[in-house]
């Protein structure tokens, strides 16, 4: 199985913070990533796939970069409506794993 | 759009079979992948299989000896069976389309299933 490391589990930040969380697969995925954020009650929505490739109707604001085995999710200008729960999810193998969840926090 | 929606029993005894099925509306099932995940309470998503519209299924490996997954085309559905439930399968289940090729999107509102005699 590929394993997704991702850290840090939580992070406290500010509105208008620069926000970067990060995901590490045990071996190559290429580019077979994507972001989610969920908050509470509601299902994860999809930010990012194919590791950088912003989903339609996300703010600019968030972005993801990384090939292989490190990925990025940041989000360059926190608003307080991005308080939640961010996963990354590899879809390399055929397994599917998430990441371990950061929550991000005022 | 796609938009998916589980049903089921809320509620399954311990050692019995848990069976979720999700109605796909406003697109076809043909020609994609459909995959479950689930959350237990305060936990983090752990994915569960995946199945093709001609019905190829992969699974999860921690429980794959427990999980079948099906489709119905004429009824635009798919399902999940969990056998021998234990409390440790407590959690909100999600349906969702998509598995391979990239990440699943859309997803289900989700359904609590409690595992509890």
């Amino acid at each position: 199985d590929i394993q997704m490391t991702q850290s840090p589990s939580s992070l406290s930040a500010s509105v208008g913070d620069r926000v970067t969380i990060t995901c590490r697969a045990s071996q190559g995925i290429r580019n077979d990533l994507g972001w989610y954020q969920q908050k509470p009650g509601k299902a994860p929505k999809r930010l990012i796939y194919a590791a950088s490739s912003l989903q339609s109707g996300v703010p600019s604001r968030f972005s993801g970069s990384g090939f292989g085995t490190e990925f990025t999710l940041t989000i360059s200008s926190l608003q307080p409506e991005d308080f939640a729960t961010y996963y990354c999810l590899q879809h390399n193998s055929h397994s599917l794993t998430f990441g371990q969840g950061t929550k991000v926090e005022i | 759009q796609v938009q998916l929606q589980e049903s089921g029993p809320g509620l399954v005894k311990p050692s019995e079979t848990l069976s979720l099925t999700c109605i796909v509306s406003g697109g076809s099932i043909w020609g994609s992948y459909w995959s479950w995940i689930r959350q237990p309470a305060g936990k983090g998503l752990e994915w569960i299989g995946r199945i093709y519209s001609s019905g190829t299924t992969n699974y999860n490996p921690s429980l794959k000896s427990r999980v079948t997954m099906s489709v119905d085309m004429s009824k635009s559905q798919f399902s999940l069976r969990l056998t021998s439930v234990t409390v440790a399968d407590t959690a909100v289940y999600y349906c969702a389309r998509g598995g391979l090729g990239g990440p699943p999107d859309p997803w289900g509102q989700g359904i609590l299933v409690t595992v509890s005699s």
